[in-house]
């Protein structure tokens, strides 16, 4: 079975700081990885996914992530992050292999300081 | 193209009543997937539909059901409800589900009282 865990519940960074939001996944066989946000009173929106290949991801908004295989982390991160970046972000995780459920994890509160 | 519609957007209802929820996937999407979300559990799958057939679940009790109907929009009902119940209600579609990335609605807000 499929987990992800977030190891940072909070995130407080002033504004224009760089950020990084950890991930670790685990899974016995490959896998896709995303990460999504989410703004108060809003669903969820993708902001970046690994499917295949380079293992440097870009996304949205200026986030990117890398995919580390050996020790199965998907970090995101920012290089200079806005006010407007203040929101839950989640890590998730589907089997490569099978049409199963996609696992997210539990979110990191991300809170901008001005 | 439209996004994933859910009505209604808010919610309230008292203990031991029943509510139906509903999502419009967006055109072509075939999978639709429904999610629980509560500050102290977070976001929490409860079953996806593909093609009018559950395809898979989550671990909720039997008074959470769904369906899918042949244009794909989706319905999920919750019978005799209970103060635990209250949440936002997500829903998420993709073509095919699976590694597929997932378009998500704003929610239902459902208060029991």
């Amino acid at each position: 079975a499929q987990s992800v865990t977030q190891l940072d519940s909070q995130v407080p960074v002033f504004e224009e700081a760089p950020v990084e939001l950890r991930c670790n996944y685990s899974s016995s066989v490959s896998v896709y990885l995303f990460w999504y946000v989410q703004y108060p009173n809003q669903g969820l929106q993708l902001l970046l996914k690994y499917l295949s290949g380079s293992t440097l991801v870009k996304g949205i908004n200026g986030f990117e992530a890398e995919f580390n295989k050996s020790q199965t982390s998907f970090h995101l991160r920012k290089p200079s992050v806005h006010i407007s970046d203040t929101a839950e972000y989640f890590c998730a995780v589907s089997d490569q292999t099978s049409y199963d459920k996609v696992i997210f994890g539990p979110g990191t509160s991300l809170s901008v300081i001005p | 193209k439209a996004g994933v519609t859910q009505t209604p957007r808010y919610l309230i209802k008292t203990r031991g009543q029943q509510v139906t929820l509903s999502c419009s996937p967006i055109s072509g999407h075939r999978s639709v997937s429904w999610y629980q979300q509560t500050p102290g559990q977070g976001l929490q799958f409860l079953f996806e539909y593909f093609s009018e057939t559950q395809r898979n679940k989550g671990n909720f009790p039997g008074r959470f059901s769904g369906r899918q109907f042949s244009n794909s929009r989706s319905e999920m009902n919750v019978s005799t409800l209970e103060l635990g119940d209250s949440a936002l209600y997500l829903c998420a579609s993709s073509y095919q589900g699976g590694g597929q990335p997932q378009h998500f609605g704003d929610g239902t807000r459902l208060s029991i009282l």
